[in-house]
């Protein structure tokens, strides 16, 4: 159990260029999520997979984002046109086959935006 | 609207006392339900978590108890160590961990030597 592992840690760009992170998950866990984090306030959920399909979006996903899991195994979330809205930390976490099997948590990327 | 609250932001403990930290919600289909600790410069670690078919659940120093006709829980942490500092984090999720969790906002616990 390597851990869940984000690239990069830290990300700098200015505003309108686009951006993406990279997940590589827990090999055996099939279920990955992205998560956001801005100070003061939880993880927020924003998307997640199931092996390589997307099961869920939530509305704080704009159109701007998009996330992809190809063949399964690592993730890319890309934010196209950054905002000074979108400086965050965004959290990757895998999950084993059991419902009831907790969230493991990556570093994270934090991304800001100027 | 919060679905998951966590009404202190900090709190602070003599080392070897007992730390509490409380968290409410207001969704009644959550039955499943985490805590997590979040060092700075680090993703949350998961600490402990209960079902809502059970009361409490125990991990060593750490017990969570659910009060399900409150909708509250709590993280007891006995005895609080310096290297408890953290933020921590509540989570709630339904159908038996089936769906996204949804976190409160945490709590800073700072334990003074």
């Amino acid at each position: 159990d390597t851990g869940v592992s984000q690239n990069p840690r830290h990300k700098i760009t200015k505003r309108g260029q686009n951006v993406t992170f990279r997940c590589d998950p827990i090999s055996e866990h099939n279920r990955l999520y992205w998560y956001r984090q801005t100070l003061g306030q939880g993880p927020e959920f924003l998307t997640y997979f199931q092996n390589e399909a997307q099961l869920e979006k939530s509305r704080l996903l704009s159109d701007r984002f998009s996330a992809e899991r190809p063949k399964g195994s690592f993730s890319t979330l890309e934010i196209q046109r950054t905002e000074q809205g979108d400086s965050a930390m965004y959290l990757c976490a895998s999950k084993g086959p059991s419902y009831n099997s907790p969230l493991h948590f990556g570093n994270g990327t934090r991304l800001t935006v100027t | 609207d919060q679905q998951v609250k966590q009404n202190s932001p900090s709190l602070s403990v003599q080392e070897g006392r007992i730390s509490i930290l409380n968290c409410d919600y207001t969704n009644s289909m959550f039955d499943y339900f985490l805590w997590y600790k979040k060092y700075p410069a680090e993703g949350p670690t998961f600490l402990i978590s209960i079902s809502s078919i059970k009361d409490k659940n125990e991990d060593g120093r750490f017990t969570v108890f659910l009060n399900k006709s409150a909708k509250h829980l709590s993280l007891h942490i006995v005895p609080s160590q310096p290297g408890d500092s953290a933020v921590y984090f509540c989570a709630a999720s339904w159908n038996s961990g089936n769906t996204p969790l949804v976190f409160g906002k945490g709590t800073r616990l700072s334990v003074i030597a």
